[in-house]
């Protein structure tokens, strides 16, 4: 069982570049999520999606983009890469709403660097 | 908005002495999670608390929800050098998301 993977792992940038982040859940959940974490610093919620089709913004949705057009995958789209954007970015699933208490799944994490 | 605060931000320990973490929420919280990183890895889930006044065990780990929902406490006992990591409370509250704690750190020397 997979649970929740995400590509690439490591990833450079030049400013200005462009790239998907791709997440794909195999346990039917309906909730995913987008997260960064900047060196030492929390969790913050980027966008999250409640079902195939809905996505809604999280603490900090600036400079991304999400689809959601299948339960299983979750890409997230960095348009114009700038050095704010250098972090690590996990994705995560729920069955249900985390807010609900339900667990949240996270995948292994992306290590994105913007040069 | 709602806000998550863990104290303290980060915590030095030697092998086999207790250790600590509070979380405080600005809100009332419907539950609490608690999650683990460990350095270079990625969040996982320890423990759901629900009830006011609630406290779970997990073998040397002790986590309590306060009366009032709005803190937690996650307590480990003879810490070793196993439990290095970041641990992360995360509330559900008047916001439809699972608001993540700002972390505390654990080191362990042996």
């Amino acid at each position: 069982n997979a649970g929740v993977t995400q590509t690439p792992k490591f990833r450079i940038l030049k400013i200005g570049q462009s790239m998907t982040l791709q997440c794909t859940q195999d346990m039917n959940h309906n909730y995913m999520y987008w997260y960064r974490q900047d060196p030492g610093m929390g969790l913050k919620l980027i966008y999250y999606s409640v079902g195939a089709g809905i996505t809604d913004k999280g603490e900090v949705p600036n400079g991304y983009n999400v689809s959601r057009s299948t339960t299983e995958d979750f890409p997230l789209r960095l348009e114009l890469a700038a050095p704010s954007q250098t972090s690590v970015y996990f994705c995560a699933s729920s069955r249900s709403s985390g807010h609900s208490g339900n667990t949240i799944y996270f995948g292994e994490g992306s290590w994105l660097t913007v040069v | 908005g709602q806000q998550v605060m863990q104290i303290p931000q980060y915590q030095h320990v030697q092998e086999g002495e207790d250790f600590t973490t509070y979380c405080n929420s600005s809100t009332t919280l419907s539950n609490i999670q608690w999650y683990k990183q460990r350095p270079g890895g990625h969040p996982v889930f320890l423990i759901q608390l629900v009830k006011s006044g609630e406290v779970k065990k997990q073998k040397r780990l002790t986590f309590q929800f306060g009366e009032a929902k709005k803190n937690s406490s996650l307590h480990i006992t003879a810490t070793q050098t196993t439990d290095v990591g970041t641990y992360f409370c995360a509330g559900g509250g008047a916001t439809n998301k699972l608001i993540f704690g700002t972390g505390t750190l654990l080191a362990v020397q042996p």
